[in-house]
């Protein structure tokens, strides 16, 4: 049962627009949320987080933003870079099992020039 | 170490053969985690240690999975009896004590021939 969701699983935007990547969970007791980035053959990156208890969480060219009663987080990445190129997951982490990560299907996303 | 190291960085192993993989995570973080990606697909977690308590073994697909991490420290992932559908590659991930961010390392791609 996959708990958390990417349903795009590919996005592509022009060097220099937003890049808007979507994510939803269905477990209500998910209380914190991160944000990776993978390129080929490497592992995968921390890039930004966001607890429960903020709605937005900002961080250079990056923000998260989270709705909790939709059960919803987007990345927003502005400007976008040629080197954003890479695939992006969404994981989750509930209260009552800390630590214990769930990660989305990820979205490949590409800068294009 | 500065980060997550994992070996062999590449195994090509004959169906039915048993592999073992290697985690060394960051010094002192007292989590650890195994992770694995099929092509095309998301990160599937497979087990979690957490300090001196019992793993949690939720993830792992089947009893030919095992794994052990001795010391607190390094980790070692046994599949016996490989099949081609274990063919993935595995990430291990750790995280410090009240930290919230797992780090990566840079996976083990098993392919079964």
């Amino acid at each position: 049962d996959q708990q958390v969701k990417q349903n795009s699983p590919s996005l592509s935007v022009q060097e220099g627009r937003i890049s808007i990547l979507n994510c939803d969970y269905t477990n209500s007791m998910f209380d914190y949320f991160l944000w990776y980035k993978k390129y080929p053959a490497e592992g995968p990156t921390f890039l930004i987080s966001i607890s429960s208890i903020k709605d937005k969480n900002e961080d250079g060219r990056f923000t998260v933003f989270l709705n909790k009663s939709a059960k919803h987080l987007s990345l927003h990445i502005v400007p976008s870079q040629p080197g954003d190129s890479a695939v992006y997951f969404c994981a989750a982490s509930p209260s009552d099992s800390w630590g214990k990560f769930q990660f989305g299907a990820g979205t490949q996303v590409v800068v294009t020039p | 170490g500065a980060g997550v190291s994992q070996s062999p960085s590449n195994k090509v192993t004959e169906k039915g053969k048993d592999v073992e993989l290697r985690c060394d995570p960051i010094s002192g973080h007292t989590a650890l985690y195994w992770y694995r990606q099929s092509l095309g697909q998301g990160l599937e977690f497979l087990i979690y240690f957490q300090g001196n308590s019992a793993p949690d073994k939720s993830g792992l697909p089947s009893d030919r999975f095992s794994a052990e991490r001795t010391g607190g420290s390094v980790s070692t992932l046994t599949i016996q009896r490989t099949q081609q559908e274990d063919s993935a590659v595995y990430l291990c991930a750790s995280k410090g004590p009240g930290g919230n961010t797992i780090y990566f390392g840079e996976g083990s791609w098993l392919t079964v021939v």
